[in-house]
């Protein structure tokens, strides 16, 4: 199957400070690209869909301009969580479908962020 | 708005053992239903899905059949070996409200095989 990476895999940041991180799809193009958080014991939560060459689409209640989106190419995108908060601690993982509406979505291998 | 529940772990169970993960869901529309899988470190991985009522997916020895009128896509496997344990995810897109290829999750489900 595609593959998408994400990198990286953990980070520890200090509050305060922003932290980006990458998803990418290796053997295939993808125009959107989809962004999760996942909170301990809770579902993975849809927080934005990124669209290349154009703003992405945020879910209702995500800050857009706390979790920055860019979809520059088809195969990169990256949310960058800007002035990290401890409350910002969390599992984030995006995912790509490669082709049109209702194909197999291919997972990153997730971010574990632990902001201090 | 959609939303899927699924059983809470961790569910333990001895190898050779039959699982089932309960899956129901809520959806405005017309959803395709999937089960996915998260071994150890790594990304989340398709296990099978379903586009329409009655369907059964399958793979790898697991099954899943979307039943509409339960609103119920309950996850089984016959006989299960160590090298299941994993996190499965019951999720569903929604053409209707989600543009088909947006995804909502249930919390997952941790399986533990035991020897």
């Amino acid at each position: 199957g595609a593959v998408v990476s994400q990198h990286p895999s953990r980070v520890i940041c200090k509050s305060g400070t922003s932290v980006k991180i990458e998803c990418r799809s290796l053997d295939f193009q993808a125009t959107t690209m989809f962004w999760y958080r996942q909170f301990p014991k809770q579902s993975l939560m849809l927080m934005a869909t990124s669209n290349e060459g154009s703003k992405a689409t945020y879910e209702q209640g995500v800050e857009k301009d706390k979790f920055l989106i860019n979809h520059a190419s088809l195969t990169l995108s990256t949310l960058t969580v800007t002035s990290a908060h401890p409350e910002d601690s969390s599992f984030y993982i995006c995912s790509a479908n490669q082709g049109a509406v209702e194909t197999e979505a291919f997972f990153g291998q997730g971010t574990r962020l632990t902001v201090v | 708005g959609d939303s899927v529940t699924q059983m809470e772990g961790p569910v333990t169970l001895s190898e050779e053992a039959f699982l089932t993960i309960n899956c129901t869901y809520t959806a405005t529309g017309y959803p395709s239903l999937f089960w996915y899988v998260q071994y150890p470190g790594e990304g989340l991985q398709l296990l099978l899905k379903a586009t329409k009522a009655d369907d059964k997916g399958s793979n790898k020895g697991f099954e899943a059949t979307y039943r509409k009128e339960t609103t119920s896509f309950h996850l089984e496997k016959g006989s299960v070996q160590v090298s299941d344990s994993a996190v499965y995810f019951c999720a569903l897109s929604d053409q209707l409200t989600g543009g088909g290829n947006k995804l909502t999750f249930g919390t997952g489900t941790q399986l533990k095989v035991e020897l």
